[in-house]
């Protein structure tokens, strides 16, 4: 089946540092990809929209400059956390839809990011 | 029994009972909705999903039933095993406009022995 793969899993930052987490489909191409932050016992938000050869599409309060996002190809999308602080740390969750019999979508098994 | 925690109300179920997990949608546009399990560390995983022409559908042990008139869903998991302890959302999708997963505050499901 369809997967969905992130890189790193764990990170530890140290502040004012950028980070860069990768998402990739392993087996099949997908032209969008979408980013998500989930903070301990709460639920996922939906940070951005990564679109392949276009600009990213952000949620109402996502600062695009802090959280940039680069679809260089139809099987990976980066997100960077520029200059993170310690409210960055969070887990920081992928998935990518695929069109199907269920037209669901697969999530990544997500990056958890510790900024010191 | 049901509590409200903190942030993700817990459902304390009994090993071998069954489990039901409600949620309220928000949006009467999204025709598209699914139901994750989250483990503990790790992202969501698929269970099941239903359409908005549909209001029940079933998978292994798994029920879904849809009540589009007061815009709820809930998940049914029949005789719960120790492996379902795990966090649940629900997700809603519009899929006539984009592909945008919704998700619901989520349920933690608690097995008691």
């Amino acid at each position: 089946g369809a997967v969905v793969s992130q890189h790193p899993s764990r990170v530890i930052c140290k502040s004012g540092t950028s980070v860069k987490i990768e998402c990739r489909s392993l087996d099949f191409q997908a032209t969008t990809m979408f980013w998500y932050r989930q903070f301990p016992k709460q639920s996922l938000m939906l940070m951005a929209t990564s679109n392949e050869g276009s600009k990213a599409t952000y949620e109402q309060g996502v600062e695009k400059d802090k959280f940039l996002i680069n679809h260089a190809s139809l099987t990976l999308s980066t997100l960077t956390v520029t200059s993170a602080h310690p409210e960055d740390s969070s887990f920081y969750i992928c998935s990518a839809p695929v069109r199907g019999w269920t037209d669901t979508q697969y999530f990544g098994p997500g990056t958890r990011l510790t900024v010191l | 029994g049901e509590s409200v925690g903190l942030h993700l109300p817990t459902l304390s179920v009994q090993e071998g009972d069954n489990s039901i997990i409600n949620c309220a949608y928000s949006n009467s546009a999204s025709d598209y909705f699914i139901w994750y399990k989250q483990e503990s560390g790790k992202g969501p995983q698929f269970i099941i999903d239903i359409r908005s022409n549909m209001d029940k559908r079933q998978g292994q042990r798994v029920t879904v039933l849809l009540n589009k008139t007061v815009k709820h869903l809930s998940l049914q998991i029949a005789a719960t095993q120790p492996g379902d302890s795990a966090v649940y959302f629900c997700a809603e999708i519009n899929m006539n406009r984009d592909d945008k997963i919704i998700f619901g505050k989520g349920t933690r499901l608690h097995i008691l022995p």
